[in-house]
């Protein structure tokens, strides 16, 4: 079955651009939607974005002006990018699968975590 | 503040049953996109629960089930288990955000 990791840093300085990478084993990205979506410290989830395995975005309005992901099919790697950031971007950091618009997220990834730090 | 408003905690001792509500607005819920349901037990990811408003996928007990009625939503646990405490969130689909929303999470406690 698919099953999706994420990788990256695990500290993050204060103003610098985090970025983690998901990659998917036992399936093709094709016809899917790619999320990303964290959980700070205490709080609940919180929806960052997706792609489209065609290259197609769309972000949190909260977040739109500092994110970034994008997709290699290559390598069958989805990447997220978050400029700017501060102790508030202190997170869990998940990427999941959705079929359709509106659809529910499944699989996701075992999640990793990224500390901001000043 | 979450788009979708659920209890901070909910209790109840070994074989009861216990609800979980999750409220929206008419750019979600009230609009008929479907709400979905995650467990998430500590240190682990969240793992889908109910989707579709009311279908379990495989492997999920039936004593999960979920409902939903105009912006609001509804995941129902019956004979209660230790193994149930978790956090639950519910997740649905904002047309004014065009992206996805989330509770903000229900701790389950079992007594």
């Amino acid at each position: 079955q698919v099953q999706l990791q994420e990788s990256g840093p695990g500290l993050v300085k204060s103003s610098e651009t985090l970025s983690l990478t998901c990659t998917v084993s036992g399936g093709s990205i094709s016809s899917y939607y790619w999320n990303w979506i964290r959980k700070p410290p205490g709080k609940g989830l919180e929806w960052i974005g997706y792609i489209y395995y065609s290259g197609s975005t769309n972000y949190n309005p909260s977040l739109k002006s500092r994110v970034t992901i994008s997709v290699d099919s290559s390598k069958n790697q989805i990447s997220l990018n978050l400029s700017s950031v501060t102790a508030a971007d202190t997170a869990l950091y998940y990427c999941a699968r959705e079929a359709l618009r509106g659809a529910w997220f499944d699989p996701w990834g075992q999640g990793t975590l990224v500390t901001v730090s000043s | 503040q979450s788009v979708l408003t659920q209890p901070p905690s909910v209790s109840g001792a070994p074989g009861q049953r216990v609800t979980i509500s999750c409220t929206g607005s008419s750019s979600n819920i009230g609009a008929g996109y479907d709400v979905h349901w995650y467990q998430q037990l500590p240190g682990t990811a969240p793992k889908l629960l109910i989707y579709g408003n009311s279908n379990r996928p495989s492997g999920v007990p039936d004593r999960f089930s979920g409902s939903q009625s105009g912006t609001s939503a509804s995941l129902a646990i019956t004979g209660l288990q230790g193994e149930d405490e978790a956090d639950y969130y519910c997740q649905s689909y904002d047309s004014s955000l065009s992206g996805s929303v989330f509770g903000g999470g229900t701790k389950l406690t079992v007594l």
